[in-house]
């Protein structure tokens, strides 16, 4: 199914609750993104990470963590600091392109989060 | 910081009309800029891309054309199809392979 893998396709949190969503791809791509999906809104980078044990915050990493210790996974935590969790969760990949240089994203078919 | 503005919000044409999207960027060194498609329920599907190099693509029934000068570059879809109803996204880079993503258009094809 496109060789990026998310789960679960619906998740409920609590209040207070950390909740983690999965990510895994098989296309052997380098770099792996998270993006949240507002209605109205254009798609919003949370974090990105191009090689093994290393990732970067991207525009709204308050509130979420991440963790990249294989090339295949990059799950993403909603902890209980993200006061406005309730969106849907896009996870990307995509292969490291030489500098200058940029290619388009394979993504995941995502995860809706509703906060109960 | 730098973004991507994209119209309209919502587009409705009858089917075998054609229908045009617009996004304008502010980086002059943008290169790259690729189209989503998502359908409702699914996840965003690259369908067209150019670079900087080409002023217009063409595959099948959807082209995308820039204009570097103006900054601006546009998805048409011709003899639109029921089947090409969703939400279509535009993007351009931001750096180290990272896009700015436009908000999206919602294009409905009426039978």
């Amino acid at each position: 199914d496109g060789g990026i893998t998310q789960s679960p396709k619906y998740l409920f949190r609590k209040e207070g609750q950390n909740v983690t969503l999965s990510c895994e791809q098989n296309l052997n791509h380098d770099a792996m993104y998270w993006y949240r999906q507002d209605p109205g809104q254009g798609l919003r980078l949370i974090y990105y990470s191009q090689i093994v044990n290393d990732f970067q915050k991207g525009d709204i990493a308050e509130g979420y963590s991440v963790s990249r210790e294989k090339k295949e996974s990059f799950p993403l935590t909603v902890t209980s600091a993200q006061k406005n969790p309730t969106a849907f969760y896009l996870c990307a990949s995509s292969i490291v392109p030489g500098q200058g240089f940029d290619y388009g994203y394979t993504f995941g078919s995502g995860t809706r989060l509703t906060v109960v | 910081g730098e973004n991507v503005e994209q119209h309209p919000s919502t587009l409705s044409v009858q089917e075998g009309d054609s229908a045009v999207i617009k996004c304008t960027y502010s980086d002059s060194a943008s290169n790259y800029f690729p189209w989503y498609k998502q359908e409702l329920g699914k996840r965003p599907q690259l369908i067209i891309d150019i670079r900087s190099n080409v002023g217009e693509k063409k595959d099948q029934r959807i082209a995308v054309t820039l204009n570097k000068t103006a900054k601006h570059f546009s998805l048409h879809i011709t003899e639109t199809q029921p089947e090409d109803s969703a939400v279509y996204f535009c993007a351009a880079p931001r750096g180290g392979n990272q896009f700015y993503f436009g908000t999206g258009t919602s294009l409905t094809v009426i039978p």
